[in-house]
């Protein structure tokens, strides 16, 4: 069974601040990790999808990077800002790529003024 | 981006009563919208792939006579949870694609049953 772990569970962070976050996966059968922001009472949003092992992706202040060899991503916010908070997710793709077939439990994020 | 409505956004009802959820793609066409649901502290859990003009296709464990899914046009697919009872209580999120690997999502339904 396919199983994806998000670390940690919830964060407190101060404006200003930079943070991290891990995905784990199972590096066999990989196909595409997805990173969403999801904000509550809204949809989630995509950030980043990545395929190949060392891809490093960056949208503003947020990146990413992928290590399929080893199974886990990384999810990096440069100088959090409160609009930041929300619940990271980590979404593995199967091997036909069309369906995000497993989700870990997210990240909350909260970033104090 | 692609835009996914959901609608209700929230619904309370009896238990025994069928509970009808839509998801409408706004800006784009999708042949192919997808069916999760959320327990709490649990991560989102795919429930079915829902198919334009055919058949959904369900998940292992997830009953097709109790979660009737619809797919009749290229912009919309609902979810019908059928006597509903109190254990269907979740949060239910639709999502489709254009095409390419991202998916979009609603915004979600919360559903309570009493």
């Amino acid at each position: 069974i396919l199983n994806v772990e998000q670390s940690p569970q919830s964060l407190h962070v101060q404006e200003g601040d930079s943070t991290n976050f891990t995905c784990s996966f199972p590096s066999s059968n990989f196909y595409a990790l997805h990173w969403y922001r999801w904000e509550t009472a809204k949809s989630p949003e995509a950030l980043f999808v990545m395929t190949l092992n060392g891809d490093e992706k960056k949208k503003g202040r947020i990146s990413a990077t992928l290590n399929t060899k080893e199974g886990y991503s990384y999810l990096y916010i440069k100088g959090s800002q409160p609009e930041d908070s929300a619940t990271y997710l980590c979404v593995l793709s199967d091997l036909s790529g069309n369906t995000p077939l497993v989700f870990g439990k997210g990240t909350r994020l909260s970033v104090i003024a | 981006g692609a835009v996914v409505s959901q609608h209700p956004s929230r619904v309370i009802c009896k238990s025994g009563t069928s509970v009808k959820i839509e998801c409408r793609s706004l800006d784009f066409q999708a042949t192919t919208m997808f069916w999760y649901r959320q327990f709490p502290k649990q991560s989102l859990m795919l429930m079915a792939t829902s198919n334009e003009g055919s058949k959904a296709t369900y998940e292992q464990g997830v009953e097709k006579d109790k979660f009737l899914i619809n797919h009749a046009s290229l912009t919309l697919s609902t979810l019908t949870v059928t006597s509903a009872h109190p254990e269907d209580s979740s949060f239910y999120i639709c999502s489709a694609n254009t095409g390419g690997e991202t998916q979009y999502f609603g915004p979600g339904t919360r559903l309570l049953v009493l």
